[in-house]
């Protein structure tokens, strides 16, 4: 069964400029999660979908940060202007919906730094 | 914010047992105790979950304390390849509860 797919893989940037990454969950799986890891920390959630719908985007700075999920499979998540916080590892995972323990499948991320 | 506490490092010697502690003394009777690990530069990857019974797989082994409030994680023989940071969550069985991840142990399995 192949995995989550995150790319680019690596991404740098200078502040205030844009960035988009790029999520394929597994196939089949309904939920995906965009989580923001920075160094030294444990993942953060900022959104989850479930098909094309938003859950929760309540972590989300949506003064600068957006997520879709158009037909309910890729995900892309856009930081627009970034800024040098915004340097981390960002995490793509997916679920089964109605999964019993809803255990997530996590891709291999992708760092940003931003200079 | 997370609500377990693990200590921040722990080492093991190779193919002895590893045995990472967590505190969730908050814990609610409908929420169940969850292990992920996390390998450099990976994504974090499901170990095992409980809910008060002690639990094995093929990865590792869950011990809960019978007040619940604090479990142990157990590697049975520790490989070099299980140098990673561990992760104890606690979690309603719900859908659309998501996992909260706190800082975990970094285990390093030595030599």
């Amino acid at each position: 069964e192949a995995g989550v797919a995150q790319s680019p893989r690596y991404k740098i940037i200078e502040k205030r400029q844009s960035v988009a990454f790029w999520c394929n969950p597994i196939s089949g799986h309904a939920t995906l999660y965009w989580y923001q890891q920075i160094l030294g920390q444990g993942p953060k959630l900022l959104i989850q979908f479930q098909n094309n719908g938003v859950v929760d985007d309540s972590q989300l700075p949506k003064d600068r940060f957006s997520a879709e999920r158009l037909k309910g499979v890729d995900s892309t998540l856009k930081i627009q202007p970034a800024k040098l916080e915004d340097s981390a590892v960002y995490l793509c995972a997916s679920s089964l919906q109605g999964a019993s323990y809803n255990e997530q499948f996590f891709g291999p991320g992708t760092r940003l730094t931003v200079l | 914010d997370a609500k377990t506490t693990q200590p921040t490092s722990m080492d093991c010697a190779e193919g002895r047992a590893a045995n990472l502690p967590c505190n969730h003394s908050t814990i609610s009777g409908n929420e169940y105790v969850y292990w992920y690990r996390q390998i450099h530069s990976q994504g974090p990857q499901y170990i095992i979950h409980g809910l008060k019974n002690n639990e094995t797989n093929e990865m590792a082994s869950l011990i809960i304390t019978e007040d619940r409030k604090s479990s142990t994680l157990i590697l049975p023989h520790a490989t070099l390849r299980d140098t990673a940071v561990y992760y104890c969550i606690v979690r309603v069985e719900d859908y659309g509860q998501n996992f909260v991840f706190g800082p975990g142990t970094r285990l390093s399995v030595l030599p």
